[in-house]
């Protein structure tokens, strides 16, 4: 069936590189998202890449996408504070209205 | 406002009783879904909609009841409450299958 894995916290330090990874199981993906969760708020999309791309920047943002391993990565560079949330990794399947969800890494950044 | 809103944000009910948690998006969006999200499990949808009048069971759909009349509101009823539904209840709504899914707030169930 359809799984998405990811470890449950990461720990860094102020103007570090965050990486956050993922798993997932449906080779079938077409769409894989990262979403972020804010204490107390319902969670925003990030970025999002399509399974025929291998790599995405957006700003301090950079999307890994390895199909062959069925593992997705996001890194966030020159960490702040302000990055401290829960990030989700989804997929999502061609036809079908589900988008599965990880159990989400939660990223505690030291000042 | 525009957007997506839950209600209420918390709410404490007893085993048994129904409760009903509100969500109302403005972009008159087709699809909504509802998820639920517990500590190691992450987010599990529990119903979705298509448009109006089209509603559709998730992974955990037991216990719980949906309708969709207008396609700005999708309400999710909980009949008789068990412990196991104390959960956070995210809404969320998106244009396409695909697209981005705007999500709610949440609504902090507790049930005793």
């Amino acid at each position: 069936g359809e799984d998405v894995e990811q470890s449950l916290f990461l720990s860094v330090r102020e103007g570090d590189s965050s990486v956050i990874n993922c798993t997932y199981t449906d080779s079938s993906s077409t769409y894989l998202y990262w979403y972020k969760q804010e204490p107390g708020a319902g969670l925003q999309l990030l970025t999002y890449i399509f399974s025929n791309m291998d790599m995405k920047q957006d700003q301090r943002l950079t999307v890994l996408l390895n199909k062959k391993d069925k593992h997705l990565s996001l890194r966030i560079a020159d960490t702040q504070t302000g990055d401290s949330a829960i990030y989700f990794c989804a997929e999502s399947t061609p036809g079908g209205f589900k988008t599965i969800f990880g159990a989400g890494t939660r990223l505690f950044v030291k000042a | 406002d525009a957007g997506i809103t839950q209600s209420p944000r918390y709410k404490i009910t007893e085993t048994g009783r129904q409760v009903t948690l509100m969500c109302h998006q403005t972009w008159s969006h087709s699809y909504m879904f509802w998820y639920r999200q517990d500590l190691g499990h992450g987010l599990r949808l529990i119903y979705y909609s298509a448009a109006a009048d089209i509603t559709d069971k998730g992974e955990v759909p037991d216990g719980y009841v949906v309708s969709r009349s207008k396609t700005e509101n999708f309400p999710l009823t909980l009949e008789s409450a068990t412990r196991s539904q104390t959960s956070v209840y995210f809404c969320a709504s998106s244009e396409g299958r695909q697209t981005e899914a705007f999500f709610g707030q949440g609504t902090r169930l507790t049930v005793v």
